[in-house]
């Protein structure tokens, strides 16, 4: 069993459409959780990052955390073409530095 | 501010070569992270330099090893090419007082042939 578990997909949805992306993870030891976004042949970006559990919002973007579930979620709101990408989730223990522990990745397609 | 480069984009191989990756981090950035990706496998962390010092590892062979300069530049190394090292081979780099962030690179393209 993976450490960090994400459904691949793909998810297609229509163009302003609400998107959920999630993980569960299986290591209570995750501090902090990350979401990337990665377009073809480039290397992913950061678009959130949370430590605590509850709700981040950045513009169209939420990321929710539930340490206690273990499960983790991306929403983006008013989707657009330009969303589409694949959505990796990614998390790490503080004592560990910067070692990323990553999701499989959601391939997300927004059709107009 | 520039960000993370990396050179070659893309290079291909026979198996029981070696090659070495490079990877420039954002300037001021101390801690340089390599990832490897493949279809099958995701995102697998390889090792973590800081200072020159190589802070974590992954759970990779002895074949991968890596050594960050003075000037936080950061190489990666495979012996003894083999197939399944084909992969898109990922840098990031963050600074001390902001590691939750990492920025990566574009990545360079490795085909074992």
């Amino acid at each position: 069993q993976k450490e960090v578990e994400q459904d691949p997909g793909p998810l297609s949805v229509p163009e302003g459409a609400i998107v959920s992306l999630n993980c569960t993870y299986s290591n209570s030891a995750f501090q902090y959780f990350m979401w990337y976004r990665q377009y073809s042949r480039k290397g992913p970006e950061l678009l959130m990052y949370t430590y605590s559990s509850g709700n981040k919002e950045d513009g169209r973007f939420t990321a929710q955390v539930d340490k206690s579930s273990k499960y983790i979620s991306l929403f983006i709101r008013d989707s657009q073409p330009s969303d589409s990408a694949t959505y990796l989730c990614a998390m790490k223990i503080w004592e560990y530095g910067n070692k990323l522990v990553f999701g499989a990745g959601t391939i997300l397609r927004v059709k107009s | 501010k520039a960000g993370v480069t990396q050179t070659p984009r893309y290079l291909i191989k026979t198996r029981g070569q070696q090659v070495t990756l490079s990877c420039s981090p954002i300037s001021g950035h101390r801690s340089v992270s390599w990832y490897q990706q493949t279809p099958g496998q995701g995102l697998q962390f390889l090792f973590e330099y800081f200072s020159e010092t190589q802070r974590n590892k992954g759970n990779f062979p002895g074949r991968f090893s890596g050594r960050q300069f003075s000037n936080s530049r950061s190489e990666m190394n495979v012996s003894t090419l083999e197939l399944g090292d084909s992969a898109l081979y990922l840098c990031a780099s963050s600074s001390r007082a902001d590691q939750e962030t990492q920025y990566f690179g574009p990545g360079t393209r490795l085909l074992v042939l």
